[in-house]
C-alpha cells in the first residue's frame, strides 16, 4: 500500500462543474502539498498546509490531520485547469523529502 | 527573481555515456532536492542536498548516481553509463529553511528530460 493515497486517477468533468480530488496518507506529516502538472511537463506548487484550509483564486485546499485526509477543490472549472494534480507529504520535521501519490489527470470538457 | 532553473531541458545519450544534470535554485535558497519521474509513473524523492553536504540520499539508486551542491555553482546530478531505464523526467526543487526553522514550500524547476538511445 503506497503511504500516499489519490483518488480518482482519471476525472473528466464539463466546464462549470465542482471538482474534488481526494489525498490519503498513511504516515505523521509536517506537511502536505498540492501539485499541478501540466502537459509539458512543468510543475507548480499549488498550496502547502499543515492544517486547516487555503483559498487561492478558484482553488480551495483541505486538510484533517486526523483523518490523514486533504482534498483539492476547482470552482466554476476551465479547460485551462486540465492537468494532472499531485499530492505530497512531508513526513515529519527535519525530514524534508517529499513522498507523492500517482496524481490525477483532470480532464475538463468545454 | 527568477525562479528554479535547471539545464539541459531536454538530453539524449547514448547507452554507456555519462549524463550531467544541472540546477540553479532560488535566489536566497540553500536546500536542493531531486525527483525522477519515470514515463508513465508518479515522482520518486533521489536526494536532498544543503550546500556542500548531502542530507538524505536514500533514494539514489547505489551504483552509477551522485550529486553534489558545491558552495559555488549549481547544483549536479552525474548518471554514470546511462541505461535505457534511466530515461525519465528529473526535477529539481529549492527552498529556504524560515526564520523558525521550518522549511518552506519547494519550487520546482522545469525539469530535465533524459532519453537514453
Amino acid at each position: 500500500k503506497n503511504e500516499v493515497e489519490q483518488s480518482p486517477q482519471n476525472l473528466t468533468a464539463q466546464e462549470g462543474e465542482f471538482i474534488t480530488i481526494n489525498c490519503s496518507y498513511s504516515v505523521g506529516i509536517s506537511a502536505l502539498h498540492w501539485l499541478q502538472q501540466h502537459p509539458g511537463g512543468g510543475i507548480v506548487s499549488l498550496f502547502m498546509l499543515s492544517s486547516g484550509k487555503k483559498k487561492h483564486g478558484r482553488l480551495i485546499a483541505t486538510i484533517n490531520i486526523q483523518e490523514k485526509h486533504s482534498s483539492l477543490h476547482i470552482t466554476a472549472s476551465h479547460p485551462r485547469d486540465s492537468a494532472v494534480y499531485i499530492c505530497a507529504v512531508r513526513s515529519d520535521f527535519g525530514n524534508e523529502k517529499l513522498t507523492f501519490g500517482t496524481g490525477t489527470r483532470l480532464t475538463i470538457i468545454p | 527573481n527568477a525562479g528554479v532553473m535547471q539545464n539541459p531541458r531536454h538530453l539524449v545519450r547514448r547507452r554507456g555515456q555519462e549524463a550531467r544534470l544541472r540546477c540553479s535554485p532560488m535566489k536566497g535558497h540553500s536546500h536542493v532536492y531531486w525527483y525522477r519521474q519515470l514515463p508513465e509513473e508518479g515522482l520518486k524523492f533521489m536526494v536532498y542536498l544543503q550546500k556542500e553536504n548531502i542530507i538524505d540520499e536514500s533514494g539514489m539508486p547505489k551504483e552509477r548516481f551522485s550529486a553534489e551542491f558545491p558552495k559555488e555553482g549549481p547544483s549536479i546530478l552525474r548518471i554514470q553509463q546511462v541505461v535505457r531505464g534511466d530515461s525519465a523526467a528529473y526535477f529539481c526543487a529549492s527552498s529556504s529553511q524560515g526564520w523558525t526553522g521550518h522549511y518552506d514550500e519547494q519550487y520546482f524547476g522545469p525539469g530535465t528530460r533524459l532519453t537514453v538511445t
